[in-house]
């Protein structure tokens, strides 16, 4: 069964260091988002991208974030210079065109120290 | 702003027990719903979905109805077992893009 592949499966990173978080959607998809969660917290949209551009982004999305899709596979989140309250799971998803349901990744658990 | 609330866990029950979850949400038009699972150490996992009032989403013997009167998605199943244990999740999306609103998730823990 097709499914989202997301790597590393943990990141620790000093503060202030750019990581990438990387994501392989689901082959025929065209759709693809960034959520993250904080321990304890809700589940929290970041971007969704359509079209090599960002469809939509949330306030959480700043400067510090970008998104891009390097190549026909990979979808990646880039935080150019992270903070402490970056630490989080952020899933990656993608969705299918017409498809009102996404698939999710297993997650990256991003520490910063 | 939209939002969905879910009621707070952990919720523990013995196998076999009949489970309900309870979801609520707050939307300024007709939502789709979705209950969405994490088993420990994976992913999310979209377990069921409706897209319009009075639709049930129904997947593994957990059900859900959706109930525009009471702005609920509860989710129920008649006998659970100890692989039901994880993360449940509501959300709820307004728009053609798919932004998913999250509730805060119960964790249920199902004892032999």
């Amino acid at each position: 069964e097709p499914e989202v592949t997301q790597t590393p499966s943990h990141q620790v990173t000093q503060m202030g260091q750019e990581v990438i978080l990387r994501c392989v959607p689901i082959s025929n998809h065209l759709y693809f988002y960034w959520y993250r969660q904080i321990l304890g917290q809700k589940v929290e949209f970041l971007v969704s991208f359509y079209n090599n551009e960002i469809s939509e982004k949330s306030e959480i999305f700043d400067d510090q974030f970008s998104v891009e899709r390097p190549d026909g596979s990979n979808f990646t989140l880039k935080i150019r210079s992270t903070k402490l309250e970056d630490s989080a799971m952020y899933f990656c998803a993608s969705r299918a065109t017409g498809a009102n349901e996404a698939f999710f990744g297993q997650g990256t658990r991003l520490t910063v120290v | 702003g939209d939002s969905v609330t879910q009621m707070e866990g952990p919720v523990t029950l013995s196998e076999e027990a009949f489970l309900t979850i309870n979801c609520t949400y707050t939307a300024t038009g007709y939502p789709s719903l979705f209950w969405y699972v994490q088993y420990p150490g994976e992913g999310l996992q979209l377990l069921l979905k409706a897209t319009k009032a009075d639709d049930k989403g129904s997947n593994k013997g957990f059900e859900a109805t959706y109930r525009k009167e009471t702005t609920s998605f509860h989710l129920e199943k008649g006998s659970v077992q100890v692989s039901d244990s994880a993360v449940y999740f509501c959300a709820l999306t307004m728009d053609s893009n798919y932004q998913l609103i999250w509730g805060a998730g119960t964790k249920l823990i199902i004892k032999p």
